[in-house]
């Protein structure tokens, strides 16, 4: 099974400024015959089931803020808020969905500082 | 507009048995794998299941294989997952999802004595 590592498990930050949620795959999760890395980011409030912000890695979900961004290296994926808001307060997890079972990161949970 | 509704959910002893059902509308079902993920109270997202478009193919995590069941009936739009020899720590919501687009909003499943 393919292993996501997340990081940080939690994280304060002041808003409007900056906060960046990283997601580590143990193997590639590449699909070749189309080039996209099977990688999503999800955003769940209490209460709430998750909210899909990004698949393939970067490619963001029609009304989902251009303040937060999805990027890769490799086997490195990276979501970044580039100016916190008070409704971006969330749990955030990658899953990759290139490998069955499909898996998820353990989850970041964002708060205000 | 996308609609996916669990039902089935509830109390159940350890031991014990529960089917859950997810309807579905707005998309061409019968075209699409189908997956179950589940999130016991305060914790992550864990994949459970999934079964190809025709049906023909499934896979579990290994938490749940050889216990829970995934079928549908794409006559019906409807997802299911069996579940037996359920164990306290099955307690959880139980999402029916299109990965990684479209999820409903969980059912809760309750194992205790």
């Amino acid at each position: 099974d393919i292993v996501m590592t997340q990081s940080p498990d939690s994280l304060a930050v002041s808003l409007g400024e900056r906060a960046t949620i990283s997601c580590k795959s143990s193997q590639s999760v590449l699909y070749r015959s189309n080039n996209q890395k099977y990688l999503a980011w999800y955003q769940q409030k209490p209460g709430q089931p998750p909210k899909l912000l990004f698949y393939w890695a970067s490619t963001r979900v029609s009304g989902v803020p251009d303040r937060f961004s999805g990027s890769e290296s490799g086997t490195d994926f990276t979501l970044t808020i580039s100016s916190l808001q008070a409704d971006d307060v969330a749990t955030y997890y990658c899953l990759q969905y290139y490998s069955a079972p499909y898996t998820f990161g353990q989850g970041t949970k964002l708060e205000i500082k | 507009e996308v609609q996916l509704v669990e039902s089935g959910g509830g109390l159940v002893q350890p031991g014990g048995s529960l089917r859950l059902s997810c309807s579905a509308s707005g998309f061409s079902f019968s075209s699409y794998d189908m997956h179950w993920v589940r999130q016991a109270p305060g914790k992550g997202l864990e994949y459970v299941a999934a079964i190809t478009s025709n049906g023909d193919t499934t896979q579990y995590a290994g938490s749940v294989k050889g216990r829970f069941t995934i079928s549908r009936d794409n006559s019906k739009n409807t997802l299911y997952l069996q579940m037996s020899s359920l164990r306290t720590e099955d307690t959880a919501v139980y999402y029916c999802l299109e990965l990684p687009r479209f999820w409903g909003q969980g059912t809760l499943v309750t194992v205790s004595s």
